[in-house]
């Protein structure tokens, strides 16, 4: 069974721009949570989709976006890159249940110059 | 606000010297305990859940327990392939998001000296 995949992998921007980032869960997985992380803060959850809809939310800035597809394949936004932005972005699935373990992918590293 | 906290920080053990990492919560109605290990540049790989006080659950040289108030992941007779980053997670019901949130803590990075 294919695991989480996650593209790009690397991405270089400059402040002010937008970029957006991809995940393609694993087959028959509805839920795709969305994280941040890096060095000091750690794992940081942004938010949640499930079967279209976003389920759950962090507590980050509105120019962090999300959205999810019919064939549960998410996309993540960020708009007017900030230097603060610079992380690993990393996506997991499950199957959407409460306990249900989250399976991560191999994330995509950002770097706003 | 649920508190997870992760200690040590840093541990440098020998091959074979076993050892444990704590993982410590603070937060209502856990719903479930879920330790990853994260290698370097990757994404974290799932290692245990355990969803009670007093359950144990093993897999090769790595043995995770949960009380109450705590979590550990003893490491027995440790090989230079299992330096990682050892992340916990604790899922309970945030009651300002209204929902089950899975909170991590900062992570303890392990390094096993041959």
């Amino acid at each position: 069974k294919a695991g989480v995949t996650q593209t790009p992998r690397y991405l270089i921007k400059t402040r002010g721009q937008q970029v957006t980032l991809s995940c393609s869960p694993i087959s028959g997985h509805r839920s795709v949570s969305w994280y941040q992380q890096t060095p000091g803060q750690g794992l940081q959850f942004l938010f949640e989709y499930f079967s279209e809809t976003q389920r759950n939310k962090g507590n980050f800035p509105g120019r962090f976006s999300g959205r999810q597809f019919s064939n549960s394949r998410s996309e993540m936004n960020v708009s007017t890159l900030e230097l603060g932005d610079s992380a690993l972005y990393l996506c997991a699935s499950s199957r959407g249940q409460i306990q249900e373990t989250q399976y991560f992918g191999p994330g995509t590293r950002l770097l706003v110059l | 606000e649920d508190q997870v906290t992760q200690s040590p920080e840093a541990l440098r053990l020998q091959e074979g010297e076993s050892s444990s990492l704590n993982c410590s919560y603070t937060v209502s109605g856990l719903r479930g305990l879920f330790w990853y290990r994260q290698d370097p540049g990757k994404g974290p790989e799932f290692l245990f859940t355990l969803y009670s006080a007093g359950e144990e659950k093993e897999k090769e040289r790595l043995k995770a327990t949960l009380t109450k108030k705590e979590s550990f992941l003893h490491i027995t007779a440790p090989k230079p392939e299992d330096s990682a980053t050892y992340l916990c997670a604790v899922q309970a019901w945030d009651s300002g998001a209204g929902s089950y949130q899975l909170t991590f803590g900062k992570g303890t990075k392990l390094s096993v000296i041959p």
